[in-house]
């Protein structure tokens, strides 16, 4: 364990389900983050928070919706998704913004939509 | 963050030192160099960062020459489960900021007996 702990591990939902996805941290981090990591693509930045204010979105679709109800939970919730949203869905955590040093992930979910 | 460039792939054995070079061409002054170690279905891993000449610490060392357009990853004595994806990022940590880590491919380090 990394003090980072994202649930599910795995999930396979289909394309009319809702799901959500949770990351928990209690390393007394500021700032959250969410990853997708397609196979043999880098990893892409999908949402920043910091004090539970998100400060960026990357042109994520809508269908991706976050939620950080404190500093130490970050969710997110999926609904009608596209078998091209199958990754694996990164938690990530810092004490401040970009402070590199500190970066921790979570293990990730891995997403299968069918 | 600056961009950066490293092999795709590398092979070596176990007990070998490894050696993983990244270019950063554009590193700005208040860049400092950091590497990321991932294994398959986890997150990555903070291994070492620097901002000039030598790092070391207790999993690699990190070598930045005087005009800090490059930089290696030195991995001791490598054995099989050094197997992962090694990333080198570039950026400055000062000042705030919410642009988040940008992560290139990195390099596929394979390591066999």
């Amino acid at each position: 364990e990394t003090g980072v702990t994202q649930t599910p591990r795995h999930l396979v939902m289909g394309m009319t389900n809702k799901k959500s996805l949770k990351c928990e941290q209690h390393l007394g981090h500021n700032a959250m983050y969410w990853y997708k990591q397609s196979a043999k693509k880098p990893l892409e930045l999908m949402f920043v928070y910091s004090l539970e204010e998100r400060v960026e979105n990357n042109s994520v679709p809508s269908r991706f919706s976050p939620e950080c109800p404190n500093s130490s939970h970050l969710f997110l919730h999926l609904h009608t998704l596209q078998p091209e949203d199958s990754a694996l869905y990164l938690c990530a955590s810092s004490q401040d913004l970009r402070d590199t040093y500190g970066y921790t992930f979570g293990s990730g979910t891995r997403l299968t939509v069918v | 963050l600056a961009k950066t460039t490293q092999p795709i792939s590398m092979d070596s054995y176990e007990g070998q030192e490894v050696n993983i070079t990244c270019s950063h061409n554009n590193i700005a002054t208040n860049d400092y160099i950091t590497w990321y170690q991932q294994f398959p279905s986890q997150g990555p891993r903070f291994i070492i960062q620097g901002y000039k000449t030598k790092v070391t610490n207790e999993v690699a060392s990190l070598f930045i020459p005087a005009d800090r357009k490059s930089s290696t990853l030195s991995l001791p004595r490598v054995s099989l489960s050094d197997t992962a994806v090694y990333y080198c990022l570039v950026g400055d940590i000062e000042g705030g900021g919410a642009d988040g880590l940008t992560f290139g491919k990195g390099t596929h380090l394979i390591i066999q007996p």
